[in-house]
């Protein structure tokens, strides 16, 4: 089975932190995504790649970043951490141009005080 | 543009009777369409999709979905819930080559409690 690992499940930080999300998957899948997910608004596309060292912005990429240095991990980036970034963030993988189905990791809980 | 709307953000049943969570599409094109569930504390699963071919479509857990064109809907339904099934549903299109095939659209979830 794929396995999409994410390093923290909870993470607390203060208001102008530097963030460092990082997300590993195990299936050489080409491409990669972040969402963020809060209550009522499902599941938005931050940030997404579909090569090393690739990145496309998604739908809400403002005050994040990503680097995608290696084909299996992935990160997201928060330069100066503010408290409307408190959400969960679940990282993605899916193979090829076909895309079809994703696989997810288990999320982290992102507290910005 | 592609999106979805789930029309319930709460569905609540008792175990043994059927579910349904609704959910409507708009798009331009013939959609890929899919439903994703995710348990507390987990990551997503994909639990079906549609992808042009039969417009009834089975997934796992019992779970099935009817693609209708006609009324751009993708209802989820089980005959029979069961406790394990109390989980967050989401309904979710992908983005074609001409906007961003690489997008899936999510809806904004349901929520299915079980009761005993």
């Amino acid at each position: 089975d794929v396995k999409v690992t994410q390093s923290s499940r909870y993470l607390v930080k203060r208001t102008g932190e530097k963030v460092f999300l990082e997300c590993v998957q195990d299936m050489d899948h080409e491409n990669m995504f972040w969402y963020r997910q809060d209550p009522g608004l499902g599941l938005r596309l931050i940030y997404f790649s579909y090569d090393v060292k690739m990145k496309e912005k998604g739908d809400i990429p403002e005050g994040y970043s990503v680097s995608r240095e290696k084909k299996e991990r992935f990160s997201l980036i928060l330069e100066s951490a503010s408290t409307n970034q408190t959400s969960m963030y679940l990282c993605a993988s899916s193979m090829g141009r076909r895309n079809e189905k994703l696989f997810f990791g288990s999320g982290t809980q992102l507290s910005v005080l | 543009a592609q999106s979805v709307t789930q029309l319930d953000s709460h569905v609540s049943v008792s175990e043994g009777t059927p579910v349904l969570l609704r959910c409507n599409y708009s798009s331009s094109y013939s959609p890929s369409l899919f439903w994703y569930v995710q348990h507390p504390n987990k990551g997503l699963q994909l639990l079906l999709k549609y992808t042009s071919a039969a417009t009834l479509v089975k997934g796992i857990n019992g779970f099935e979905a009817e693609f209708k064109k006609s009324e751009t809907s993708f209802h989820l339904t089980k005959p029979s819930a069961h406790m394990s099934d109390a989980a967050e549903y989401f309904c979710v299109v992908k983005g074609s080559e001409e906007d961003n095939f690489n997008n899936f659209y999510f809806g904004s979830g349901t929520k299915l409690n079980v009761k005993p």
